[in-house]
């Protein structure tokens, strides 16, 4: 069975940094492509960012320079490096992948349960 | 401010059939297929509609779209009380490079 679970978010000071981690089971991160979907409180969704199969980011303008996907194969787990967190980051993060030999597309399968990260001094 | 337009908000009474409406341009909706999602409150968005007009496992055919060079459209038939939620249209933007999802349309059943 297919499972993402956040983790990481918390209480963070303007001009901080935090890592999100999205631990996933059932399948393998390094074989799908994968990406973060974040969502202010009473806002609509916004795509941040995708780390394909082979490697390959995406970022959204918004956190372009700021945030970094990652993933660690031996875990099995993709990470969002927020640095530099602004009052507009403030947000449930969801982690979320595509079906299988899907790239460069909107299409995500599964999503996390969501992690809140809060933005404020 | 989202790049995919879709209406605020969408009503009908159980039983109607309520269609929501996306709209985008070339470089998204017109190049690219259109996923929607369903978000019930509190919890994660749920693929609903992939690829235009197809279904995921275990969604019922209650629920159809479409697309039309650069919009695209969510019909829900049959309504039903817990089809109340959030509906986001999303489509891949070869400009941006990205990912755009709509504002989001929120769906009450009278």
């Amino acid at each position: 069975e297919v499972q993402l679970v956040e983790s990481g978010g918390g209480l963070i000071q303007p001009g901080g940094s935090l890592r999100l981690a999205c631990a996933a089971s059932g399948f393998s991160v390094t074989s799908i492509s994968m990406s973060w979907v974040r969502q202010a409180p009473g806002k609509w969704l916004q795509w941040l960012s995708l780390l394909e199969r082979d490697a390959t980011t995406y970022y959204a303008d918004a956190v372009k320079g700021r945030f970094t996907i990652s993933r660690d194969n031996s875990k099995n787990t993709l990470y969002l490096q927020m640095n530099n967190v602004r009052a507009e980051d403030t947000a449930v993060y969801y982690c979320a992948r595509g079906p299988p030999g899907y790239s460069r597309g909107s299409r995500f399968e599964y999503w996390g349960q969501g992690s809140l990260v809060t933005v404020s001094s | 401010q989202s790049v995919l337009t879709q209406p605020p908000s969408a009503s009908g009474t159980p039983g109607q059939r309520v269609t929501i409406s996306c709209s985008g341009s070339s470089s998204n909706i017109g190049s690219n297929p259109v996923n929607w999602y369903q978000q019930l409150p509190g919890t994660a968005p749920k693929l609903l509609i992939y690829n235009n007009d197809q279904w995921p496992s275990g969604v019922p055919d209650r629920f159809s779209g479409s697309k039309s060079g650069t919009s695209a459209s969510l019909a829900i038939s049959g309504l039903q009380s817990e089809d109340e939620a959030d509906y986001y249209c999303a489509a891949w933007d070869d400009s941006l490079k990205g990912a755009l999802f709509g504002g989001g349309t929120k769906l009450t059943v009278l």
